[in-house]
């Protein structure tokens, strides 16, 4: 049973350029979490989706970042015009169900450098 | 908002020493994790504290849960080196919470053998 995946696992963007950064939960798993990591920081919660829904958002910058977790393939998380401060590890983290009682798992990470 | 204050923020000990972290929120809990990061890594889940009060052990490691549901401990027993790593609390809030996990700063431990 494979567990969470992420790829692309290290990314390197351009100032102004796009990332998107991939997520496949675990198997039978249908919520997904995306973190960011700063260096020496803990993480930070972004977004809290199941397939189709986001359902909460609140840790999500206003603009340049969207995410997504359609019917069919893996969630996506989307930078737009990425700038030097989205320099970060991205991590996502799937759970059977949202209620409290689940444990996440988490993936490896996106290590996004912006140059 | 809601925060959850973790310390210390490094502890280098020699092996065979005993290491305590401590976690501390803002508000009441529904539960807490705890999760461990070795560098380069990510976070993988040690263990979940639900009930007021409550203490779980894991072979050198002992979890507690504080009785108002605001603060949790961690302690390591006789530390190896192969307990290196970032340990971070995440608490969870109360009710209409949507799952989602508010981490403390870490503390990253350092072992000296």
């Amino acid at each position: 049973n494979a567990g969470v995946m992420q790829n692309p696992r290290h990314l390197v963007r351009r100032r102004g350029q796009e990332a998107r950064l991939r997520c496949s939960p675990m198997k039978g798993h249908s919520h997904v979490y995306w973190y960011r990591q700063l260096p020496e920081e803990g993480l930070k919660f972004m977004v809290y989706l199941q397939k189709e829904n986001i359902i909460d958002e609140s840790g999500m910058p206003k603009e340049r970042f969207s995410a997504e977790f359609p019917k069919e393939g893996p969630s996506i998380l989307r930078i737009q015009q990425v700038v030097r401060g989205d320099s970060a590890a991205y991590f996502c983290a799937s759970a059977r169900q949202g209620a409290v009682d689940y444990e996440q798992y988490f993936g490896p990470g996106t290590r996004l450098t912006v140059t | 908002g809601q925060q959850v204050m973790q310390i210390p923020q490094y502890q280098h000990v020699q092996e065979g020493e005993d290491f305590t972290t401590y976690c501390n929120s803002s508000t009441t809990l529904s539960n807490i994790q705890w999760y461990k990061q070795r560098p380069g890594g990510h976070p993988v889940f040690l263990i979940q504290l639900v009930k007021s009060g409550e203490v779980k052990k894991q072979k050198r490691l002992t979890f507690q849960f504080g009785e108002a549901k605001k603060n949790s401990s961690l302690h390591i027993t006789a530390t190896q080196t192969t307990d290196v790593g970032t340990y971070f609390c995440a608490g969870r809030l109360g009710s209409g919470n949507t799952g989602k996990l508010i981490f403390g700063q870490g503390t990253t431990l350092q072992v000296k053998p």
